[in-house]
């Protein structure tokens, strides 16, 4: 089976850096995403990792470690519409994903 | 492009009553999937649908749910009879065979079951 374990709630100023961990036991690993949710909007896909080391998208950069089943969303230069929820995917052998329970992030001035 | 269309938006029945869903995916995305979304179970995949074809349903609730894909523009998830703790938002979200670890979700539908 596939389960995966992030922090349920962060916190942290305007302008700051936060890190989301997530870490996962799988039977089969494809590669971990990273998902943001809005308070009540749809989920939209961040960035993913398949292979070790760091993905870089603007302000937003994810990190994999296969071999430590660990990986990491990175937001620098934090503004408010960052507040959301974060939630790591991992895409299982037969292509489907299973998400975590989500981290909510709050943005504060 | 419009992105994925789901109807209706909002839904309110009582239990009993029979409730359907609609997915239009976008357009040469060959992969569909259902998911429901609660705050005491997240985000739980139902089934998905490579070409139209159901390749997983191990996440449908039990036999009161249903999903057909006719064809690949259109999906549907039926729940019959529904229950209160049907309740939920439901999203269709999807994606390119091979890539699915990108998906692109529709707005959602709530669904209220009195």
């Amino acid at each position: 089976g596939q389960s995966l374990e992030q922090p349920s709630e962060v916190t942290a100023v305007e302008g700051a850096i936060v890190q989301i961990n997530c870490t996962y036991q799988t039977s089969g690993f494809y590669g971990l995403s990273w998902y943001q949710q809005h308070d009540g909007g749809a989920p939209t896909f961040l960035s993913y990792n398949a292979l070790d080391g760091l993905e870089e998208t603007g302000r937003f950069s994810s990190f994999l470690s296969r071999s430590d089943s660990y990986g990491y969303l990175l937001l620098q230069e934090l503004q408010m519409k960052d507040s959301a929820s974060y939630f790591c995917a991992v895409r299982d052998p037969g292509g489907k994903l299973i998400f975590g329970q989500g981290t909510e992030l709050s943005v504060k001035p | 492009d419009a992105g994925v269309i789901q109807s209706p938006r909002h839904e309110v029945t009582e239990m009993g009553q029979e409730v359907t869903l609609r997915c239009k995916p976008i357009s040469g995305h060959n992969s569909l999937f259902w998911y429901r979304q609660t705050m005491m179970r997240g985000l739980e995949l139902l089934i998905y649908f490579n070409n139209n074809v159901p390749i997983d349903d191990s996440g449908m609730p039990e036999d009161r749910f249903s999903a057909k894909m006719p064809n690949a523009s259109f999906s549907t998830l039926k729940i019959q009879p529904s229950e209160p703790r049907d309740s939920a938002v439901y999203f269709c979200a999807s994606g390119i065979r091979g890539a699915q670890e990108t998906q692109y979700f529709g707005p959602g539908t709530r669904l209220l079951v009195l």
